[in-house]
């Protein structure tokens, strides 16, 4: 079945880069997503990347996705405390109806 | 306007009231979805309406009713909920279920507790 996996915490100091990893399992997904959620929050669409592409730059962020080994990574260059947040990678379902979310991965930025 | 507008943001109720979320978005899409998200979990697909149709129904229990009255509005109806049905409840839209540009966007979420 389809499945995404991420590590669930990550602590970085404030200015460095941050790097979130993500697998997935359905190598038909057409796009892949990073939703970024902050306290008591809906989620926020960060970016997205076509499954066609490799890299995709977007200001701060970088997504980099290897559709051999379907891993997909966001990094956030100089990380700013408002970036602490939960990170979920989220793929189409099979079928394409719907978005299946990693478990998220906590982002915590400190001064 | 890439805005998904949820009401209300908080919500106490009781086991055997009868309350209603909702859901709005003027973005010209035509696939609506309601998502559960507990507490330091993932969101979980509950339903996903297409053209005002509901496509996709994830066994969610019949205490939960999704209603479209037309491709803005989304509701969900809740009637005689339990305890364990306190959590975030996310509404989404995109501009059709399936195929390119898929993409979604998310309300704020209606925060329920159920007492």
């Amino acid at each position: 079945g389809e499945d995404v996996e991420q590590s669930l915490f990550l602590s970085v100091r404030e200015g460095d880069s941050s790097v979130i990893n993500c697998t997935y399992t359905d190598s038909s997904s057409t796009y892949l997503y990073w939703y970024k959620q902050e306290p008591g929050a809906g989620l926020q669409l960060l970016t997205y990347i076509f499954s066609n592409m490799d890299m995709k730059q977007d200001q701060r962020l970088t997504v980099l996705l290897n559709k051999k080994d379907k891993h997909l990574s966001l990094r956030i260059a100089d990380t700013q405390t408002g970036d602490s947040a939960i990170y979920f990678c989220a793929e189409e379902s099979e079928a394409g109806t719907a978005l299946i979310f990693g478990k998220g991965t906590t982002l915590s930025v400190s001064s | 306007d890439t805005e998904v507008t949820q009401t209300p943001k908080h919500l106490v109720m009781g086991m055997t009231n009868k309350k209603s979320l909702k859901c709005e978005q003027h973005m010209g899409h035509r696939a609506m979805y309601w998502y559960k998200q507990k507490a330091k979990k993932p969101p979980e697909l509950m339903f996903v309406y297409s053209y005002e149709k509901l496509s996709i129904n994830e066994s969610v229990p019949s205490r939960f009713s999704p209603e479209c009255p037309n491709s803005s509005l989304l509701n969900l109806h809740l009637h005689a909920l339990q305890p364990e049905d306190s959590a975030l409840y996310l509404c989404a839209s995109s501009q059709r279920v399936g195929g390119m540009n898929t993409e979604a966007f998310f309300g704020q979420g209606t925060r329920l507790t159920v007492v």
